[in-house]
């Protein structure tokens, strides 16, 4: 098992490039989610899934946009890049009984010049 | 509200020594779910124990233990005869109910560097 990976692992973008991070997990888990984590402030939400189709707003969705086509994979875009989006970005997965563990990914690191 | 408290930034502890990271919560529900977490250097976060409000019982797993207060909204952990593979950051976190599922607050972490 792989667990939860990420794609990719670290990326620098200039303001206003767009990209997109991919997360894939093999645990068959319902919910995804995706974090930042930023120096003394922990992991804050951006976006959940609670099933394949569904997606909803956490505590921090500005500027980020989230597509959940497929159960194993979560996808986070920026479509205009800025630089209070420089952080490092984990997705985690967990089962449908809530609230269980989250299995996080590796992180990508983003940094926006 | 939800808020979850780790007062302690950063602490450093000489190995074998025991080390106590805190946790302060605050909900309005009476139904939660209390988590801690691992951050090694590597960066994975990995996860180390989770508790219901309904269970008060502290536990212990290996070096590892955490005591549960309700009554001052706090779940402790402590770690026994620190190592220096312990360095890492440690993240509480809170769950609760809401419309359509559960909702989850990290706290800020502490960092926890031991020394050789």
């Amino acid at each position: 098992n792989a667990g939860v990976t990420q794609t990719p692992k670290f990326r620098v973008l200039k303001t206003g490039q767009s990209m997109t991070l991919l997360c894939a997990q093999d645990m068959n888990h319902e919910y995804m989610y995706w974090y930042r984590q930023d120096p003394g402030m922990g992991l804050r939400l951006i976006h959940y899934s609670v099933g394949e189709g569904t997606t909803a707003k956490g505590e921090v969705p500005d500027g980020y946009n989230v597509s959940r086509l497929k159960k194993q994979n979560f996808l986070l875009g920026l479509e205009s890049a800025a630089p209070s989006q420089t952080s490092v970005y984990f997705c985690a997965s967990s089962k449908r009984e809530a609230p269980s563990e989250q299995y996080f990914g590796p992180g990508t690191r983003l940094t926006v010049t | 509200a939800q808020k979850v408290t780790q007062a302690q930034t950063e602490i450093s502890v000489v190995e074998k020594e025991d080390v106590t990271l805190d946790c302060v919560y605050e909900t309005r529900d009476t139904t939660y779910y209390l988590f801690w977490y691992k951050q090694p250097p590597s960066g994975e976060l990995v996860f180390l124990i989770r508790r219901n409000s309904f269970d008060e019982q502290n536990e212990i797993s290996g070096r590892y233990s955490w005591n549960f207060q309700k009554s001052t909204s706090s779940f402790n952990f402590t770690i026994t005869a620190s190592q220096v593979v312990d360095s890492a950051v440690y993240f509480c976190a809170l769950s609760e109910a809401y419309t359509g599922g559960f909702k989850t607050i990290f706290g800020a972490g502490t960092r926890l560097f031991v020394k050789a």
